[in-house]
């Protein structure tokens, strides 16, 4: 079993759908999980965080945690074009260093 | 703070060759770390430093490997006798000292390594 594991997609979604994204992790002692961002040709760019239990909301982003079910996802409401890219959920193990699914690529058709 | 800094943008070398990259952290970061990505895949851990010493390196990491943070600040990766295998982008990342912060991760640009 993968450490973290995502769907690779694609998901296609219409432009100002609800975009759902998903990820489980095989640590129960994980604490903090991560949301990046990566457009074709670019780096990994930050864009969510979450440590407790629930929902934790930033404009069109909202970020679910339920350490329960060990599972993280990430919603994009009002999906734009813009916001296609490869989305990488990552999570803190062992205190040291976030280790990586392998992603799942978005599409948001106009 | 002009962000995490990698050097070359590209290398393409021939199999057997050695090379090094290089990294500059955001400056007030003593975390750095190295990851590398394959086409399709989420990036890979490789090894990271607190300030000048080395805390983890992958099991999976090959002796031809190495990485170096001599006075803590900017870092090099090398990678001795080149396989194709290793090609990959190569991407450096840091963080702040500030405890609550230390897992948010920043990405430099990368480097992305061809192997003939």
């Amino acid at each position: 079993q993968k450490e973290v594991e995502q769907n690779s997609g694609p998901l296609s979604v219409p432009e100002g759908a609800i975009a759902s994204l998903n990820c489980t992790y095989s640590d129960r002692g994980s604490q903090s999980f991560f949301w990046y961002r990566q457009y074709s040709g670019k780096s990994p760019e930050l864009i969510m965080f979450i440590y407790s239990n629930g929902d934790k909301e930033d404009g069109r982003f909202t970020a679910q945690l339920n350490k329960a079910s060990q599972y993280v996802s990430l919603l994009i409401r009002d999906s734009q074009p813009s916001d296609s890219a490869t989305y990488l959920c990552a999570v803190n193990i062992q205190g040291g260093k976030l280790i990586f699914g392998q992603g799942t690529e978005l599409s948001v058709k106009p | 703070d002009t962000g995490v800094s990698q050097n070359p943008r590209h290398k393409i070398t021939k199999r057997g060759q050695n090379v090094t990259f290089r990294c500059d952290p955001i400056s007030e970061h003593n975390r750095l770390y190295w990851y590398r990505q394959t086409l399709g895949q989420g990036p890979e851990f490789l090894t990271y430093f607190q300030n000048e010493a080395q805390l983890e390196k992958s099991r999976l990491l090959s002796d031809r490997f190495s990485a170096e943070r001599p006075k803590g600040s900017f870092s090099t990766l090398e990678i001795q006798r080149t396989e194709q295998g290793d090609s990959a982008m190569y991407l450096c990342a840091s963080s702040s000292n500030n405890r609550a912060a230390n897992e948010k991760l920043f990405f430099g640009s990368g480097t992305q390594l061809s192997v003939l």
